[in-house]
């Protein structure tokens, strides 16, 4: 059975850094993209970006460009989204997403990463 | 950046009704369009894809057409478990492979 396990919630303060994983088993890591995904509260889906972990290809949306860092280690199967510098707006539901190379639509999600920014 | 626009934001229908979802590209897709089902709390969940595909797994009641820049879910005979909040996504251009708005699909 395809998974994609994801890190639990988390709450941080403003400035504080974050890398939360999504852990790929039941299938090989290496030949499917995962990409990231924003819900902020009440909110739609935003696509992030994306990665590649067979050659840790990576692409962002401009609008998250220089914001976020996706990473993978397919090592253990798992990819992360990183913060360096957390604001308030970044709280949001977060998932990860499978995608096969030739078919890009998502087609099996992890449960989702809660994370919250307050002071 | 491709625009999604769904419409209309919220839809009520009862049960055993039939609901019609728009979604418009602001430039051509193709048939580069997928559409998915989220229910409070949960992870979205792939229906259609290829405009008109159904997914592995999806009831028949659910269908997909268009091409270009207008697109339509159907869902024939709602069943309770069918209100939730639907998404179109293109995926003819990235990055970003944007997603609409969603439409919200309530219980009249």
């Amino acid at each position: 059975e395809v998974q994609l396990v994801q890190s639990g919630a988390e709450v941080k303060k403003p400035g504080e850094s974050l890398k939360i994983s999504c852990k790929g088993s039941g299938y090989s890591f290496t030949n499917y993209w995962i990409g990231w995904v924003r819900q902020m509260p009440g909110k739609g889906l935003e696509w992030m970006g994306i990665i590649y972990p067979g050659d840790s290809d990576t692409r962002y949306s401009p609008s998250f460009q220089g914001q976020v860092t996706i990473s993978a280690d397919k090592s253990i199967s798992t990819a992360y989204l990183q913060w360096s510098s957390l604001k308030a707006s970044d709280t949001a539901m977060y998932f990860c997403a499978r995608r096969a190379i030739s078919t890009p639509w998502y087609d099996n999600w992890g449960q989702g990463t809660l994370v919250t920014v307050s002071s | 950046e491709i625009v999604m626009t769904q419409s209309p934001a919220t839809l009520s229908a009862a049960p055993g009704e039939g609901a019609t979802l728009s979604c418009r590209a602001s430039q051509s897709v193709s048939s580069n369009l997928a559409w998915y089902q989220q229910k409070p709390g949960q992870a979205p969940r792939l229906l259609i894809y290829g405009a008109s595909t159904r997914a592995t797994g999806i009831p028949a009641r659910f269908s997909g057409s268009g091409s270009g820049t207008e697109f339509t879910l159907t869902i024939s005979s709602l069943q309770s478990e069918d209100f939730a909040v639907y998404y179109c996504q293109q995926y003819n251009s990235w990055p970003p492979y944007t997603f609409g708005q969603g439409t919200k699909l309530e219980i009249k």
